[in-house]
């Protein structure tokens, strides 16, 4: 149980282009789900953090015009890169916290964007 | 500031030996902390969760220890087999109420057939 699709896992665009990836929880409703960003040999840096039906909280430094985060249902977020440029590029992990659960995020499989 | 630390980026180990990797913490509100495992372009599992009123949580080949007073924690892979081989993040966060996870920056670890 607790599994967590992300698509696409590997996507390239022109820079001015946007960007959707889509995160769902397959076996489980997720209140909330968090989209993380990784840089090559550093650890994950959390982007913002949606729950469902409502406005997400991005953490400071991100920009929220750039990165849309939208989280419709309890199984379904999307965080869309607008106006890609090249400085986009990298791993995007989302996870999702099960309803009533304890602390667990699952993760993603990651999706990786190459801005051109 | 890195709430969460993992001072050693790699750690190599022969199949079948012990594999210890370790976490320290600075942030004393944490209270739950979680190992996950990591392959090249995934995202990463989830392995196992220690709550701070314990100090020993035991899966399988896998156990986790807490040191509350020294704010460490540290995970036992044992014994290790090739299979493990990947970068092992620790997390830590609150029980309840706080969404957030704060990770370290992960231990890659190899385990030598």
């Amino acid at each position: 149980g607790a599994v967590v699709s992300q698509h696409p896992s590997w996507v390239i665009c022109k820079s001015g282009t946007s960007v959707k990836i889509e995160c769902r929880s397959l076996d489980f409703q997720a209140t909330t789900m968090f989209w993380y960003r990784q840089f090559p040999k550093q650890s994950l840096m959390l982007m913002a953090t949606s729950n469902e039906g409502s406005k997400a909280t991005y953490e400071q430094g991100v920009e929220k015009d750039k990165f849309l985060i939208n989280h419709a249902s309890l199984t379904l977020s999307t965080l869309t890169v607008t106006s890609a440029h090249p400085e986009d590029s990298s791993f995007y992990i989302c996870s999702a916290r099960e309803l009533g659960a304890k602390n667990i995020q699952y993760f993603g499989a990651g999706t990786r964007l190459s801005v051109l | 500031d890195q709430q969460v630390k993992q001072n050693s980026p790699s750690l190599s180990v022969q199949e079948g030996r012990i594999s210890i990797l370790n976490c320290d913490y600075t942030n004393s509100m944490f209270d739950y902390f979680l190992w996950y495992k990591k392959y090249p372009a995934e995202g990463p599992t989830f392995l196992i969760s220690i709550s701070s009123i314990k100090d020993k949580n035991e899966d399988g080949r896998f156990t986790v220890f807490l040191n509350k007073s020294a704010k460490h924690l540290s995970l036992h892979i044992v014994p290790s087999q090739p299979g493990d081989s990947a970068v092992y993040f620790c997390a830590a966060s609150g029980l309840t109420g706080a969404n957030n996870l704060f990770f370290g920056t992960g231990t890659r670890l190899t385990v030598i057939p």
